[in-house]
């Protein structure tokens, strides 16, 4: 099945520092999504992303589709941004990446 | 505020004993997903629904689970009998349009079976 890994799998930040997390998968997609996991377990769709790029406030992800990796950009982090960063990507089936955990300090 | 809600939030229960966790998803939104996080397994779709009507359930052991939607405010998920194995927290999410629109997720159901 298609393999899905993320980078870094921890990250460390000052708050009001950028960050780019990267997903890579091992083959074409239907489509790509980021999720974000605060602290307290609750999840939040980011993108539908399988290809170009999208913008949400200080959150942008890029997806090249041909190379089969994804970006997501986060800029001047904030503590709120702390939590594990997910991609998943579509194809008969729906794979997640393991996360990347990221933690924000004030 | 509208928002997907879960219940129950926590369960214990014993191996062998059935499980039933329910989703009621955001007035007016006709997709419902159903995933479950496990520390070994990470997150995984076991299901998802339109309109009611199952889509995609590739993802849940066929044996054991069972998802329904009996009407457009609640989506049902069952274990018959439930194993440890099945320990983990189930999160529902909703979509108002199409699957590629944002899915809106409940605050889950933590299982644990003993």
């Amino acid at each position: 099945g298609i393999q899905v890994e993320q980078s870094p799998p921890d990250l460390i930040l000052q708050e009001g520092a950028n960050s780019t997390l990267r997903c890579n998968f091992s083959d074409s997609v239907n489509n790509l999504q980021w999720f974000h996991q605060n602290p307290w377990g609750q999840l939040i769709n980011l993108f539908y992303i399988p290809s170009g790029t999208k913008q949400n406030g200080r959150l942008s992800a890029t997806t090249v589709a041909t190379e089969r990796y994804s970006l997501l950009y986060i800029s001047s982090s904030q503590t709120t941004d702390s939590g594990v960063y997910f991609c998943a990507v579509n194809i008969n089936d729906m794979r997640f990446g393991a996360g990347t955990r990221l933690t924000v300090k004030p | 505020d509208a928002r997907v809600t879960q219940t129950p939030r926590h369960k214990v229960t014993e191996m062998g004993q059935e499980v039933t966790m329910r989703c009621q998803p955001i007035l007016g939104h006709n997709t419902v997903f159903w995933y479950r996080q496990t520390m070994m397994q990470g997150l995984e779709l076991l299901a998802y629904f339109r309109n009611r009507a199952p889509l995609d359930d590739s993802g849940m052991p066929k044996d054991r689970f069972s998802a329904e939607m009996p009407d457009a405010t609640l989506a049902t998920l069952k274990i018959q009998p439930s194993e440890p194995r099945d320990s983990a927290v189930y999160f529902c999410a909703s979509v108002r349009g199409a699957i590629t629109d944002t899915q809106y997720f409940g605050p889950g159901t933590r299982l644990t079976v003993l």
